[in-house]
């Protein structure tokens, strides 16, 4: 397996513009998460999915964010309309389900760099 | 109720000595314990896990943990520092048994490795 996979690696933009961070989970894992990484706050978790529903979203900042799981190979974090302090890394992340050896690890991908000018 | 509390923010060793980077937990559960590591421009990968088997834990890389129940601590070391283990580590804790949902993460501690 290749692992999760994150693009863009890297996504400069201008304020006001709207920006779409996507994730592909790897394949069999049940759960799916977003998290932000900035200096001041450190690792953020956003939201998380299991077997594409939304379960807990009270990480979202605000509702310029949002996310969705359409199926179980694809998921997307949309910031619209952006702002500069939304400039970080963010991580999309997936793991096996409850009840599997190891359930409770993370594979993480290796992130979407935003700059928000 | 979980929290994890990583008690230096930076640390700075010299090449060939030993690695200490110190975490305490703190669960109302019986937990599991993580370390991850992460090195520049990267994602968060594990480096080791303890899930109530042995209370010494081996990692990737050299390193280890071990789990002190009484003093509710979860230490990583390495006998000799390597300059490729210049990275961010993040000690996590979660209820055993859980699944990834219930993961909480310290705040990181940088390690430096001076030539």
């Amino acid at each position: 397996d290749a692992g999760v996979i994150q693009s863009p690696r890297h996504e400069v933009t201008e304020m006001g513009q709207e920006v779409t961070l996507r994730c592909k989970p790897i394949s069999g894992h049940d759960y799916l998460f977003w998290y932000r990484q900035t200096m001041m706050r450190g690792l953020e978790l956003l939201i998380y999915f299991n077997n594409n529903v939304p379960i807990d979203d009270s990480g979202m900042p605000e509702d310029r964010f949002s996310a969705k799981m359409p199926n179980a190979s694809f998921s997307t974090l949309k910031i619209q309309p952006s702002e500069p302090r939304d400039s970080a890394v963010y991580f999309c992340a997936s793991s096996m389900d409850r009840g599997q050896s190891g359930a409770n690890v993370l594979t993480f991908g290796a992130g979407s760099r935003l700059t928000v000018l | 109720a979980q929290s994890v509390t990583q008690l230096d923010s930076h640390v700075s060793v010299s090449e060939g000595t030993p690695v200490l980077l110190r975490c305490n937990y703190s669960s109302s559960y019986s937990p599991s314990l993580f370390w991850y590591v992460q090195h520049p421009n990267k994602g968060l990968q594990l480096l080791l896990k303890y899930t109530s088997a042995a209370t010494l834990v081996k990692g990737i890389n050299g390193f280890e943990a071990e789990f002190k129940k009484s003093e509710t601590s979860f230490h990583l070391t390495k006998p000799s520092a390597h300059m490729s283990d210049a990275a961010e580590y993040f000690c996590v804790v979660t209820r055993s048994g859980g699944g990834a949902d219930g993961l909480t993460f310290g705040k990181g501690t940088h390690l430096i490795i001076q030539p």
